[in-house]
C-alpha cells in the first residue's frame, strides 16, 4: 500500500542550530500533510499542516516545505531548543477519515 | 489544547484478563480513532468510528473491539489479554478538519 516515510530515524542537533527533518511520500494524489511532535510519554501533538496547493507554510519557529515533484516534505525548526527533543512524524491524508503516519524521526538536542 | 482523555495511563495486567481502555473527548468530534504504537515507531490504525453506532476496523489487525454508544466516548476492549498486546494505545478524534487530536495514551503491559 501507499505510505509516508521519513529519511532518517534519528537526528542530533546542537542547541541554537536549525533542524531539518525529512519525509518522503508515495501517493502523488495526496492533498494534505501534517507534522506531529511526540514527546516521551505523551500523545502526538499537532505542529503544522500544509495543503498540496502550497509549497511552503510558516509557523512559530517552524516551516514546512512541500516538493510535489519529488514527493518530499520537510520540517525546519529554527534555533532548536532542548524542548524540541521529541519524535517527529509526518502524516499524509488518505481520505476523509484516515491519516497515514511515517516511522518518525527522533530529534535529540545537544546542549 | 485538545480535550481528549485516556485512562488508565499505565496498566500492567496478567495474561487472560479482560481489559477496557477508556477514551473520552469533549470537543463534540464525530470521528474517533484508536492507534497502536510501539515506542518511537509509527502509529498503526486499529479502529475508527464516523459517529455514534459506527465502528470500523483499521489497517492493523487487532483482537480488540470497540464501541461508540455516545459521541464523546470510544472505549477499546481486549477480552483476553496476551503478552503480544503489550504496546501503547493512542486515542484520537477529529471534527470538520483533517487534523486529529490525540490523547496522552495508555501504556499496556501484559505479563
Amino acid at each position: 500500500g501507499e505510505s509516508v516515510g521519513l529519511h532518517l530515524p534519528t537526528l542530533s542537533v546542537q542547541e541554537g542550530d536549525n533542524s531539518i527533518i525529512n519525509c518522503a511520500y508515495s501517493n502523488s494524489a495526496s492533498d494534505y500533510f501534517i507534522w506531529y511532535k511526540q514527546e516521551s510519554g505523551k500523545g502526538p501533538q499537532f505542529i503544522i499542516d500544509i495543503r498540496s496547493n502550497m509549497d511552503k507554510r510558516q509557523g512559530q519557529r517552524v516551516t514546512v516545505l512541500l516538493n510535489k515533484t519529488v514527493k518530499h516534505l520537510s520540517l525546519q525548526i529554527a534555533a532548536t531548543q532542548p524542548g524540541d527533543s521529541a519524535v517527529y512524524f509526518c502524516a499524509e491524508r488518505l481520505n476523509d477519515y484516515k491519516l497515514s503516519f511515517g516511522a518518525g524521526t527522533t530529534v535529540t538536542v545537544r546542549a | 489544547e485538545a480535550d481528549i482523555y485516556q485512562t488508565p495511563r499505565y496498566l500492567v495486567i496478567g495474561t487472560g484478563k479482560k481489559i477496557t481502555l477508556e477514551c473520552s473527548q469533549t470537543m463534540g468530534h464525530d470521528k474517533m480513532y484508536w492507534y497502536q504504537q510501539d515506542p518511537g515507531m509509527e502509529l498503526h490504525l486499529i479502529h475508527y468510528s464516523y459517529g455514534v453506532n459506527s465502528t470500523e476496523k483499521g489497517d492493523l489487525s487487532s483482537e480488540s473491539t470497540v464501541s461508540r454508544i455516545r459521541t464523546e466516548h470510544f472505549p477499546l476492549t481486549l477480552e483476553s489479554a496476551r503478552p503480544s498486546h503489550t504496546s501503547q494505545y493512542l486515542c484520537a478524534s477529529s471534527g470538520e478538519v483533517y487534523e486529529q487530536y490525540f490523547g496522552p495514551g495508555t501504556r499496556l503491559t501484559v505479563t
